[in-house]
């Protein structure tokens, strides 16, 4: 079984922290995600990467940054967290390769709360 | 960018059928999703339909494709109270790099 894990399931922090939000996947997976849900707005990407130091712009990068040292590891960072940055935040994998069916294999999500 | 439209609530009763419809923008989509996610959980992939196709069945899923609309619709038959969750859909277009854009999801409560 796939298993992507996600170093915590609630977290609360206060504005102008810095916040590390990890991921770890155990299937050799090429592309990993970072996504934030909200209510009614579905999953939006911030950031992916599909290789080790490699790194693409999603579609709300803004305020968030990432790192991949490690193929199985890829962090979400706020350098300065503000309220409207509360949300869900979901990490993903994928096998990649250009494989024409890539399926996401998603953690359980951390709840972040930052007051 | 290309969009993805779900309604975000139905409810229906124990054993009745159930309907969770999407509209979608992308005329180039090549997968589309269905993805579930139960309280407290990630999402977990449910059923995918490829775009040649119009239907696909898996027990109790029936997954419509109406490429010519962009409609997608998932029918649960018999549905049951362990069917309570949201219920995302997705599209991927191989042109673009296989992103998935997401709806926003819609709630399902079932009733005993």
């Amino acid at each position: 079984d796939v298993k992507v894990t996600q170093s915590s399931r609630y977290l609360v922090k206060r504005t102008g922290e810095k916040v590390f939000l990890e991921c770890v996947q155990d299937m050799d997976h090429e592309n990993m995600f970072w996504y934030r849900q909200d209510p009614g707005l579905g999953l939006r990407l911030i950031y992916f990467s599909y290789d080790v130091k490699m790194k693409e712009k999603g579609d709300i990068p803004e305020g968030y940054s990432v790192s991949r040292e490690k193929k199985e590891r890829f962090s979400l960072i706020l350098e300065s967290a503000s309220t409207n940055q509360t949300s869900m935040y979901l990490c993903a994998s994928s096998f990649g390769l250009a494989r024409s069916f890539d399926e996401q294999f998603f953690g359980p999500g951390t709840r972040l709360t930052v007051l | 960018g290309e969009d993805v439209e779900q309604s975000l609530f139905l409810s229906v009763r124990e054993g009745d059928s159930s309907v969770i419809n999407c509209t979608y923008t992308d005329s180039s989509s090549t997968y589309l999703y269905w993805y579930k996610q139960e309280p407290g959980a990630g999402l977990q992939l449910l059923t995918y339909i490829f775009s040649n196709m119009d239907m696909k069945q898996d027990q109790r899923l029936t997954v419509l494709l109406n490429k010519k609309d962009k409609h997608l619709s998932l029918r649960i038959a018999d549905t049951q109270t362990g069917d309570s969750a949201i219920y995302f859909c997705a599209e991927s277009n191989n042109n673009a790099g296989n992103m998935l854009t997401f709806g926003g999801g819609t709630r399902l409560m079932v009733k005993p």
